[in-house]
């Protein structure tokens, strides 16, 4: 009965490898988020997808690509992956995209490039 | 713009001991407030939070409350446990921009028996 879920947990690669990870979640909700949580805890927004469509996009480099095949569902694929993406990746999911809303989070994926 | 300050860690406790862990807010428009718990090798779980001034967020022996003049969402616990060491955030969310949540830097909280 997994609320939000991410695989794989943990992912090592080498540099300038192309890897994805996926995240699905079972709650019916309509908004889901990609964070990255860094080395000293801080989480930022990455993305954010509505209903399949694209609301949030920061200033995240173009080698980052979120892809949503429905609304349950935003897979997270990076392109030629380097040392300074190593870090724990979160997706997350809120009912609305409105700000009185939770939001719930997945386990994180530990992501380590070496 | 929207922003969160958050008390600097780490913070440790014997057990039983009275917790506060500061949190300020900068925010356009009248924000969400929520304070999340991550415990080791965890995701984020919600502990409480608050939708309007005033509001006071409540869950597990931890309260907050939503003080707009202070621009303050402060975390308490009367008497805390070993098993409420684990790192905690604060985050706003503020209309009109998608639900974005703004973190705080987290606070690692360590309780000793």
């Amino acid at each position: 009965d997994t609320a939000v879920s991410q695989t794989p947990k943990y992912l090592v690669t080498q540099m300038g490898n192309d890897k994805s990870i996926k995240c699905e979640q079972n709650l019916g909700h309509d908004t889901m988020y990609w964070y990255k949580q860094d080395s000293k805890k801080f989480l930022k927004i990455m993305f954010s997808y509505n209903n399949k469509e694209l609301i949030i996009n920061e200033t995240v480099p173009n080698r980052f690509s979120p892809k949503s095949p429905d609304k349950a569902h935003l897979n997270l694929h990076i392109n030629s992956l380097e040392l300074g993406d190593s870090a724990v990746y979160f997706c997350a999911s809120s009912p609305r995209q409105v700000s009185t809303d939770t939001q719930y989070f997945g386990p994180g994926t530990r992501l380590t490039v070496l | 713009g929207n922003s969160v300050t958050q008390m600097e860690g780490p913070v440790t406790l014997s057990e039983e001991a009275f917790l506060t862990i500061n949190c300020t807010y900068t925010a356009t428009g009248y924000p969400s407030l929520f304070w999340y718990v991550q415990y080791p090798g965890e995701g984020l779980q919600l502990l409480l939070k608050a939708t309007k001034a005033d509001d006071k967020g409540s869950n597990k022996g931890f309260e907050a409350t939503y003080r707009k003049e202070t621009t303050s969402f402060h975390l308490e616990k009367g008497s805390v446990q070993v098993s409420d060491s684990a790192v905690y955030f604060c985050a706003l969310s503020a209309p009109r921009n998608g639900n974005q949540f703004y973190f705080g830097t987290g606070t690692s909280l360590t309780v000793i028996p």
